[in-house]
């Protein structure tokens, strides 16, 4: 079955740091990939998505590029801020009509 | 207008009482889900439901049921609560079969059972 692997957290880094929070997944087909972010004592926000291979998603400074060559969706940032804390979750949706999948999450501290 | 709400936001009950969540979506999508966030943020996909079909993952217990009184809302009702079923619920809708869409979650209900 479709499944989605992420970076372990906590990743704890200062203001203006670079952030990378790798994701790889395992799906047949051509799946359609996503990062979601939830902030403290909230729902999933979509981030970005891209949905077909090279295609790169980016809001707010967050960019994600999909590679279907090394089955990876990473995310990263330039400079990050204390509002970015909060967990990001990685998440495919298959063809089909299968259901979204998602990534264990991987919680960001950002510290001023 | 908030585009999935779910209500309550918080609900503290006894074991082996039973309890309902709801949830309604104004986005005129086709499929809507429960999914349960457990305490280490795992996101875990409950039911995915369309007006054609439900489908069940099989791990969920038959306590916990989807009602789906028409295409807007899916409510999740749980019979004969356990210490175990604490979480964050969060229902969510995207419209299928358009693969690249995604989803829209609502706020989530945390459920806390004692």
């Amino acid at each position: 079955g479709n499944s989605v692997t992420q970076m372990e957290g906590p990743v704890t880094l200062s203001e203006e740091a670079f952030l990378t929070i790798n994701c790889t997944y395992t799906a047949t087909g051509y799946p359609s990939l996503f990062w979601y972010v939830q902030y403290p004592g909230e729902g999933l926000q979509l981030l970005l998505k891209a949905t077909k291979a090279d295609d790169k998603g980016s809001n707010k400074g967050f960019e994600a590029t999909y590679r279907k060559e090394t089955t990876s969706f990473h995310l990263e940032k330039g400079s990050v801020q204390v509002s970015d804390s909060a967990v990001y979750f990685c998440a495919l949706k298959g063809n089909y009509g299968q259901n979204f999948v998602f990534g264990p999450g991987t919680r960001l501290s950002v510290l001023p | 207008d908030t585009a999935v709400s779910q209500t309550p936001k918080y609900l503290v009950t006894q074991m082996g009482n039973d309890k309902s969540i709801k949830c309604e979506q104004n986005l005129g999508h086709d499929t809507m889900y429960w999914y349960k966030q457990d305490s280490k943020k795992f996101l875990k996909i409950m039911f995915s439901y369309n007006n054609k079909e439900l489908i069940i993952n099989e791990t969920v217990p038959n306590r916990f049921s989807p009602k789906s009184p028409d295409k807007a809302h899916l409510n999740l009702h749980i019979n004969s609560l356990e210490l175990g079923d604490s979480a964050v619920y969060f229902c969510a809708s995207s419209q299928v079969p358009r693969e690249n869409t995604e989803a829209f979650f609502g706020q989530g209900t945390r459920l806390t059972v004692v």
